[in-house]
């Protein structure tokens, strides 16, 4: 069975550390990985957007990174803010025109 | 990127009544995904939904529960049939565009009383 694991479940942090969200999947033959984010009651954003023939896509303050053999992606967050305090959702798609996979997200607080 | 919108946003409904679910896309999309997301729970998909044909349902998921229509390339519906407190959830719509990037709408929460 395709399975997302995301580590930890909940995460505490005060503002201006750089932190490591962790994903993983069973299967490692994925087509592409997404993170988002989600604000309490709301729908998702997506924040990046990894092929699987990358290692790592960059967009501000966020890197997340690929590594398919091991079947793991990382987000890495760096300078965090209180703004940051949300759930962070890692999804897989395993093949174009599928839908996503997804785990059971990083709850994140940044307090100041 | 895509510009989702659903309608309601949020409704509070009786047990065995329906809601219809509204999503509307900004562009054109080949494929559009129904997502329920229950209380501190993640999200799972409920079906995919492809213009002119049978939306196909996942495991768990039955279409005379959750009825699904896909009139044209911009917009679909999810009906919540037969409504009990456990399908109390926020439903997500959700189109891929190019590159298979996925992105979602602002969600509908349903409230079962």
């Amino acid at each position: 069975k395709q399975e997302v694991t995301q580590i930890p479940a909940a995460l505490s942090v005060p503002e201006g550390e750089n932190l490591v969200l962790n994903c993983s999947f069973t299967d490692s033959a994925i087509y592409n990985l997404q993170w988002f984010r989600q604000d309490p009651g709301k729908g998702l954003t997506s924040l990046l957007l990894i092929q699987s023939s990358q290692r790592e896509q960059t967009s501000g303050r966020l890197n997340a990174s690929l590594d398919k053999s091991s079947g793991r992606s990382t987000l890495y967050i760096a300078a965090s803010q209180p703004g940051d305090s949300a759930t962070y959702l890692c999804a897989v798609k395993y093949q174009a025109g599928t839908a996503l996979i997804f785990g059971k997200g990083t709850t994140l607080s940044v307090s100041s | 990127s895509a510009v989702i919108s659903q309608k309601p946003s949020r409704d509070i409904c009786q047990r065995g009544t329906s809601l219809t679910i509204q999503c509307q896309v900004d562009s054109q999309v080949t494929m559009m995904f129904w997502y329920r997301q229950q209380p501190g729970q993640s999200l799972t998909l409920i079906a995919t939904a492809n213009q002119g044909s049978e939306a196909t349902y996942e495991s768990g998921f039955v279409i005379d529960k959750f009825p699904i229509s896909r009139p044209n390339l911009t917009f679909s519906t999810l009906t919540v049939s037969n409504m009990s407190p456990e399908d109390s959830s926020i439903y997500l719509c959700s189109v891929q565009r190019q590159g298979s990037e996925q992105y979602f709408g602002p969600g509908t929460r349903l409230t079962v009383t």
